[in-house]
């Protein structure tokens, strides 16, 4: 199996730019996360989709970020406007169900926004 | 309060020593609780879950858990170099959530 796949792996904007990260998650997998990594906050939930439905998206900053995954095999993560406070890793990543205690989420290799 | 607390580090300790991670969290409804390993650079990925308490083992790596201290930890036995990374505990809240909440990650330190 590929893994998760994500691109693009690094993208330098400027502020104000919009900027669309992209996701494929491990086929057969009903859920989907995105998450944020910073020095400052750690690695931070953004949103999760089980069965192409967002669920929670609660860690969402505001309304600058929108998610979408209009199928089983695709989600992207848009940010408009970008500003330089979004510059981070964004993580993707995929479990199986959710069934008892022992899922297990398998990340993608990452996007590093750099935004100027 | 943080929802999930490590100590940042970094840990230091010599090769083939015993290397012990420790996290709080503060839902006590909690289910179950994992450990990541992130290398520099790299995205996480699972080392252990637990989900009961008391010890668990796989190999060199122990997962132990107290709910009443609400308290998990990570024991390495026979550090080696290439155990050199963050760790990262994860707790999944009550309810039947897919949601993880991540601690900061403690960056640990062998020396060879």
């Amino acid at each position: 199996d590929a893994g998760v796949i994500q691109s693009p792996r690094h993208e330098v904007t400027e502020m104000g730019q919009e900027v669309t990260l992209r996701c494929k998650p491990i086929s057969g997998h009903d859920y989907l996360f995105w998450y944020r990594q910073t020095m400052m906050r750690g690695l931070e939930l953004l949103i999760y989709f089980n069965n192409n439905v967002p669920i929670d998206d609660s860690g969402m900053p505001e309304d600058r970020f929108s998610a979408k995954m209009p199928n089983a095999s695709f989600s992207t993560l848009k940010i408009q406007p970008s500003e330089p406070r979004d510059s981070a890793v964004y993580f993707c990543a995929s479990s199986p169900k959710v069934q008892g205690f022992s899922d297990t989420q398998y990340f993608g290799p990452g996007t590093r926004l750099t935004v100027l | 309060q943080k929802e999930v607390e490590q100590n940042s580090g970094p840990l230091s300790v010599p090769e083939g020593a015993i290397a012990s991670l420790n996290c709080t969290y503060s839902d006590r409804g909690s289910q179950s609780f994992f450990w990541y390993r992130q290398y520099s650079g790299k995205s996480p990925e699972l080392i252990m879950f637990i989900y009961s308490n008391g010890d668990k083992e796989d190999g060199r790596f122990t997962a132990q858990l107290n709910k009443a201290s609400q308290y998990v930890s990570l024991l390495i036995r026979d550090s080696q170099p290439s155990d050199s990374a963050t760790y990262l505990c994860a707790v999944r809240g009550s309810g039947n959530t897919g949601k993880l909440i991540f601690g900061q990650g403690t960056t640990l330190q062998v020396k060879p």
